[in-house]
């Protein structure tokens, strides 16, 4: 079975522009997790879909959003980039609608760069 | 609400010898744990989890932990490192109801293994 897959794995973009980032879980795991990975700041939970619907989200500006399709593949927009959203994004799939409940398999990450 | 810390940011170890990395969680209810290593570059990978029962669970790559409810701890346990063992570790707690599919991280510890 394939594992999770995040396309594009590098990303460079200039502050003021927006992004989108994809995220294909494992087929069959309906719910997606979205990460975001920086040196100061670590892991932090960005928002979580389940059946194309937002179950969760965290503590971040309304810049970053997110939506799910029916085929459970995910994608992510930031827009307005700054320089501080430079960072390691990973996607995180699981067969329930808590990750808690199913182990969460990673993605490999798409690294952002903003200049 | 959940946090996880990971007192020891850096730690080196000789090749062949035991490796213990620390893990203090808050939680208010039963907390559902995770080990993740993760390699330069790349995304999570799951060594291990605790959901219920037995306290000593086994992992992959010959790795365990032991949950400890009296001290909130859930350290990572392997006697014998290799080399390839050298990685960043996380320790991360999820959680049930409203908040499932959103796990809290460590900061994370990063192995050195000296040959």
């Amino acid at each position: 079975k394939a594992g999770v897959t995040q396309t594009p794995r590098y990303l460079i973009k200039t502050r003021g522009q927006q992004v989108t980032l994809s995220c294909s879980p494992i087929s069959g795991h309906r719910s997606v997790s979205w990460y975001q990975q920086t040196p100061g700041q670590g892991l932090q939970f960005l928002f979580e879909y389940f059946s194309e619907t937002q179950r969760n989200k965290g503590n971040f500006p309304g810049r970053f959003s997110g939506r799910q399709f029916s085929n459970s593949r995910s994608e992510m927009n930031v827009s307005t980039l700054e320089l501080g959203d430079s960072a390691l994004y990973l996607c995180a799939s699981s067969t329930t609608s808590g990750g808690a409940l199913g182990e969460q398999f990673f993605g490999p990450g798409t690294r952002l760069t903003v200049l | 609400a959940q946090s996880v810390t990971q007192p020891d940011i850096h730690i080196t170890v000789s090749e062949g010898a035991s490796l213990e990395l620390r893990c203090n969680y808050s939680y208010g209810a039963t907390p559902y744990l995770f080990w993740y290593v993760q390699s330069p570059g790349q995304g999570l990978q799951l060594l291990l989890k605790y959901f219920s029962g037995d306290t000593l669970v086994q992992g992959i790559k010959g790795f365990e932990a032991e949950f400890k409810r009296s001290q909130s701890s859930f350290n990572l346990r392997k006697p014998s490192v290799h080399w390839s063992d050298a990685a960043e570790y996380f320790c991360a707690v999820g959680a049930w109801g409203t908040n499932a599919g959103k796990s809290t991280f460590g900061d994370g510890t990063t192995l050195t293994v000296k040959p």
